[in-house]
């Protein structure tokens, strides 16, 4: 069975400082992506970063960058210069591709960004 | 990226009644997902509605209370049925787009009284 644990409810940040949001996550999938996604209060699911598992470079899409290490099935997420924008909820979010195709989040991590 | 218009974004229903909520995808996708979100939860998956085939339901979920139709590549409904308060949420509907890249629709926000 898959799961995904998030273990932070709510960070906190500093605008324009960094911030590092935890996943864990456990699959049998020999073949699997990894999300994170950005819901702000107007509740639109928004996709942040994607990674692949068969890949050992870690995913960057401007601002934001993973850490990915999959033998300890660990996939962080590190927003750096912060902005106001940035407040939301985050998931983290795992999905295989060997035919079950279950996306499958974690439990969310509030993020907020203070002036 | 795969632009989905989902619809009603909300709705405020009597108990025991249905809704039908619908969802648009702007290209041919042959994964599409509907999911619920209890208010300051995470997303639970109520089924995957494949095309050409019947939906297939997560442990909790049942076709009597919660049926799919999918009737071609770009669109598909979730009706909740015989509604009472407990099924107050949020449904969301995803599509699963290039890359295994799953994209969304804004929701939609479910009061029953």
């Amino acid at each position: 069975a898959q799961t995904v644990t998030q273990s932070q409810p709510e960070m906190s940040v500093q605008e324009a400082e960094t911030v590092t949001l935890s996943c864990t996550y456990d699959t049998s999938e020999s073949d699997y992506y990894l999300f994170w996604y950005k819901q702000p209060p107007s509740r639109q699911m928004i996709l942040v970063i994607r990674q692949e598992a068969y890949k050992q470079q870690n995913a960057t899409e401007n601002r934001f960058s993973v850490n990915f290490q999959k033998a300890a099935k660990s996939f962080s997420l590190k927003i750096s210069d912060s902005q106001l924008g940035d407040a939301a909820m985050y998931f983290c979010a795992s999905g295989g591709t060997s035919g079950t195709y279950k996306y499958i989040f974690g439990t969310g991590t509030r993020l907020k960004v203070l002036a | 990226s795969a632009v989905i218009s989902q619809k009603p974004s909300r709705d405020i229903c009597q108990r025991g009644t249905s809704l039908t909520i619908q969802c648009q995808v702007d290209s041919q996708v042959t994964m599409m997902f509907w999911y619920r979100q209890q208010p300051g939860q995470s997303l639970t998956l109520i089924a995957t509605a494949n095309q050409g085939s019947e939906a297939t339901y997560e442990s909790g979920f049942v076709i009597d209370k919660f049926p799919i139709s999918r009737p071609n590549l770009t669109f598909s409904t979730l009706t909740v049925s015989n509604m009472s308060p407990e099924d107050s949420s949020i449904y969301l509907c995803s599509a699963q787009g290039a890359g295994e890249k799953l994209f969304f629709g804004s929701g939609t926000q479910l009061s029953v009284l």
